[in-house]
């Protein structure tokens, strides 16, 4: 495998159902991301993790629950979610120096449909 | 405030036409500036990045974008646009955080 990679690639859940959405980045990168992706909004930056350790949450709904066990994989675990949280979600990764302006490297994103 | 606005939310030209894509960003500091462009089904897939110093910058897939500061504007071009160029096109602005500020995006169609 090479770059980032996204499982699952599609994703239907029902609003009271536990689900988790995984990243794997192959690049070396120390810097990992989620961002939400929906229809004719420009992306959201969820959480972010730099070495392992989380460095941005952007007024998410608890309902999203990031983990970041070392710097090659990111968590997304999702919980009862509401039908407006269906989206294309995004995994990203970098290189810390630089923070955010780094060029980020993207996974295909996992479409979430909550029903 | 921060941001970046793309005023074209579509744009359709011919195949071999020459492309011209729209950003102008807002932000207070030395900007870095991306465009990446998302196939559909895709993530996001850098074409090009300014930081410093020549405000031409060449991309891949025969893309370029120029910095103008007076402006405030980073603007794609392609000179002779193929069909496989259709897809969505996002510039952004990175922070000194770990923020990226992304455009809502340009959604480029090309037409036999």
């Amino acid at each position: 495998e090479t770059g980032v990679t996204q499982t699952p690639r599609h994703l239907v859940m029902g609003m009271t159902n536990k689900k988790s959405l995984k990243c794997e980045q192959h690049l070396g990168h120390n810097a990992m991301y989620w961002y939400k992706q929906s229809a004719k909004k420009p992306l959201e930056l969820m959480f972010v993790y730099s070495l392992e350790e989380r460095v941005e949450n952007n007024s998410v709904p608890s309902r999203f629950s990031p983990e970041c066990p070392n710097s090659s994989h990111l968590f997304l675990h999702l919980h009862t979610l509401q039908p407006e949280d269906s989206a294309l979600y995004l995994c990203a990764s970098s290189q810390t120096k630089g923070g955010g302006r780094s060029s980020q490297f993207f996974g295909p994103g996992t479409r979430l449909t909550v029903l | 405030a921060q941001s970046v606005t793309q005023p074209d939310i579509h744009i359709t030209v011919s195949e071999g036409a020459s492309l011209e894509l729209r950003c102008n960003y807002s932000y207070g500091a030395t900007p870095y500036l991306f465009w990446y462009v998302q196939s559909p089904g895709q993530g996001l897939q850098l074409l090009l990045k300014y930081f410093s110093g020549d405000t031409l910058v060449q991309g891949i897939k025969g893309f370029e974008a120029e910095f103008k500061r007076s402006q405030s504007s980073f603007n794609l071009r392609k000179p002779s646009v193929h069909w496989s160029d259709a897809a969505e096109y996002f510039c952004a602005v990175g922070t000194g955080g770990f923020k990226t500020i992304f455009g809502a995006g340009t959604r480029l169609f090309v037409k036999a």
